[in-house]
């Protein structure tokens, strides 16, 4: 148990459904992050945001669309996805977005899109 | 744009069996992490080396940073099958840069 829950743990959509994935942290954390993680890629950085705030945005296609309400709440809201994004969603969370802090991550959501 | 390289990307070796894995670089990093994560699980951090020439161990575990701080390596002393999991490095490169990740080092070992 690392503090950071996601929630589905898997999810099978169709290319024309909108889903969420959702994650929240019980560590007190002002950083939020959202991964891909997919075979034979390094994980790949989506979305920061810190205090609320996105900070990055690693030119992520508009079909993916985060959501932060508060510093312990994320979401990532998907809508007409491709099956190449199947993957691997995870979220990770750090005392703030500087510097080498831990990240944490939650056991991640298994995204197939058919 | 640093590039970064985990080797081997696969090992399986029996329980008792000693490993190394390797985390290169062509840049200078500030300071690194290694993590692991195992099936159905997020990764885990397992340690930060921030001097160049430091060595950590965590129990079976020793880690060191090079001493150009473009690398760093892991070595397993008797592996055991609560080892096995994926070894992700994850460089910083320091001031308002993001942590990166390797590719990774995904290591089974046999009973």
């Amino acid at each position: 148990e690392t503090g950071v829950t996601q929630t589905p743990r898997h999810l099978v959509m169709g290319m024309t459904n909108k889903k969420s994935l959702k994650c929240e942290q019980h560590l007190g954390h002002n950083a939020m992050y959202w991964y891909k993680q997919s075979a034979k890629k390094p994980l790949e950085l989506m979305f920061v945001y810190n205090f609320k705030e996105q900070t990055e945005n690693n030119s992520v296609p508009s079909r993916f669309s985060p959501e932060c309400p508060n510093s312990s709440h994320l979401f990532l809201h998907l809508h007409t996805l491709q099956p190449e994004d199947s993957a691997l969603y995870l979220c990770a969370s750090s005392q703030d977005r500087y510097g080498i802090n831990e990240q944490f991550f939650g056991p991640g959501t298994r995204l197939t899109v058919l | 744009t640093q590039l970064l390289e985990q080797s081997p990307q696969f090992l399986s070796i029996q329980e008792g069996e000693n490993l190394t894995v390797y985390c290169n670089s062509s840049s200078v990093f500030s300071s690194l992490q290694w993590y692991r994560q195992e099936p159905g699980e997020g990764p885990v951090l397992l340690v930060t080396v921030v001097t160049g020439g430091e060595v950590k161990k965590l129990k079976r575990l020793t880690f060191q940073f090079g001493d150009a701080r473009k690398d760093s390596s892991l070595h397993i002393t008797a592996a055991q099958p609560g080892d096995t999991g994926l070894y992700l490095c994850a460089p910083w490169g320091g001031g308002y840069q993001k942590v990166t990740f390797g590719i990774g080092t995904k290591l089974q070992v046999i009973p």
